[in-house]
């Protein structure tokens, strides 16, 4: 168990819906990320997030939309959504200024199903 | 189900066998890498980690070497169990902290 939750961990729904994705970090850790995991691109970074600010963008769509409150935890929300948006979201977390320690810890997944 | 790609680049082992994965990384000035596990299902799990300063590093049955050179990172698996068993990722970033540029994957076998 790596300490980051993420809810759901399943989630069917239709094209054109809107979802949000939810994730708590391991405590002490400051910096949020999400990735995506998909079929044919492998693991792509979308989004950090470091004590509530934004730090890095990566190849996320403008639909999509994500933020780390004031408790640290982050939500991912997901709009208008396609049949290509299906794949398995990732939220990972890192960086604890008790330890200094950089390493990114993964969370479970949220499989997102659009049909 | 599978979490990952069904076109991986596959090792197959026997038990008690050494394994050794490769990866080939892209950015030359990415100065900190990790590889993780990840078992069907799960989230990607941290193995170890090395920073570009170093070309060898140890942990518990497992070791990574960096060549700079080159840009190649291996994992070497001691005496491989059939609970390694999983796809293996290289993951590289500059400046620890930031967002990690993932290899695509490799799937190990482990054979009783």
């Amino acid at each position: 168990d790596s300490g980051v939750t993420q809810t759901p961990k399943h989630l069917i729904t239709a094209t054109g819906q809107r979802v949000t994705l939810r994730c708590s970090p391991r405590s002490g850790d400051l910096s949020v990320y999400w990735y995506q995991q998909s079929l044919d691109q492998g693991l792509q970074f979308l989004i950090q997030y470091y004590n509530g600010e934004e730090r890095a963008k990566g190849n996320i769509l403008e639909r999509f939309s994500a933020q780390q409150f004031p408790d640290l935890h982050s939500e991912l929300n997901l709009s208008s959504l396609e049949l290509g948006d299906s794949a398995l979201y990732f939220c990972a977390s890192s960086y604890s200024p008790t330890s200094g320690e950089y390493e990114q810890y993964f969370g479970p997944g949220t499989r997102l199903t659009v049909t | 189900g599978e979490s990952v790609g069904l076109h991986l680049p596959t090792l197959s082992v026997q038990e008690g066998d050494n394994s050794i994965i490769n990866c080939a990384y892209s950015n030359s000035a990415s100065d900190y890498f990790i590889w993780y596990k990840q078992e069907s299902g799960k989230g990607p799990q941290f193995i170890i980690d090395i920073r570009s300063n170093m070309d060898k590093r140890q942990g518990q049955r497992v070791t990574v070497l960096l060549n700079k050179t080159v840009k190649h990172l291996s994992l070497q698996i001691a005496a491989t169990q059939p609970g390694d068993s999983a796809v293996y990722f290289c993951a590289e970033t500059f400046n620890a902290g930031n967002m990690l540029t993932f290899g695509g994957g490799t799937r190990l076998m482990v054979k009783p």
